[in-house]
């Protein structure tokens, strides 16, 4: 089993519509979990981090963490062309490490 | 500088041949990652400095790979006799401590030929 597992996807879908980023880890002991957002030939930059359970909300974004289930999601509302790009769900684990997902490719049709 | 600093930015190398890798992390970021992505992959990690104390190297892919930080600061990825496999894409990050935002270099695309 990943330590980070995320579904490669390509999830596509309309312009104003909400995607839905999801992310499952392994270490029960893991303490912060951070989205990503890469695009094409660029280098990873944050977009959201979550540290207790429940939801939080930064603009068109809301990362929701689920300790028990071991799951964090991310959602966009109002999806854009621009948003289009790979989300990484990274996660600092009990191992005092930070692992990160393969990635969750999404593409938002204009 | 104002950001993590990586070079080069682009590698060629043959097959067999050493190559290092640097990374200028920014000043006062305890935490220095190295990263490997694939085309098309996610990222892989390879090695995780922190403070004074002892790297985790359980990322690192074989003994052909090895790295160090010197002085807490600049860091250096050195493969050895690289083989086609290790081409990808090198990234370095750094954070203010072990539990914060990583900031990420360009990276360096390393090709073997």
């Amino acid at each position: 089993q990943k330590e980070v597992e995320q579904n490669s996807g390509p999830l596509s879908v309309p312009e104003g519509a909400i995607a839905s980023l999801n992310c499952t880890y392994s270490d029960r002991g893991s303490q912060s979990f951070f989205w990503y957002r890469q695009y094409s030939g660029k280098s990873p930059e944050l977009i959201m981090f979550i540290y207790s359970n429940g939801d939080k909300e930064d603009g068109r974004f809301t990362a929701q963490l689920n300790k028990a289930s071991q799951y964090v999601s991310l959602l966009i509302r109002d999806s854009q062309p621009s948003d289009s790009a790979t989300y990484l769900c990274a996660v600092y684990t009990g191992g005092f490490k930070t692992i990160f997902g393969a990635g969750t490719r999404l593409f938002v049709k204009a | 500088g104002a950001g993590v600093s990586q070079s080069p930015s682009n590698k060629v190398t043959e097959k067999g041949k050493d190559v290092e890798l640097r990374c200028d992390p920014i000043s006062g970021h305890t935490a220095l990652y190295w990263y490997r992505q694939s085309l098309g992959q996610g990222l892989e990690f390879l090695i995780y400095f922190q403070g004074n104390s002892a790297p985790d190297k359980s990322g690192l892919p074989s003994d052909r790979f090895s790295a160090e930080r010197t002085g807490g600061s600049v860091s250096t990825l050195t493969i050895q006799r690289t083989q086609q496999e290790d081409s990808a894409v090198y990234l370095c990050a750094s954070s203010l401590g072990h539990n914060t935002e990583a900031f990420f270099g360009q990276g360096t695309r390393l090709t073997v030929v």
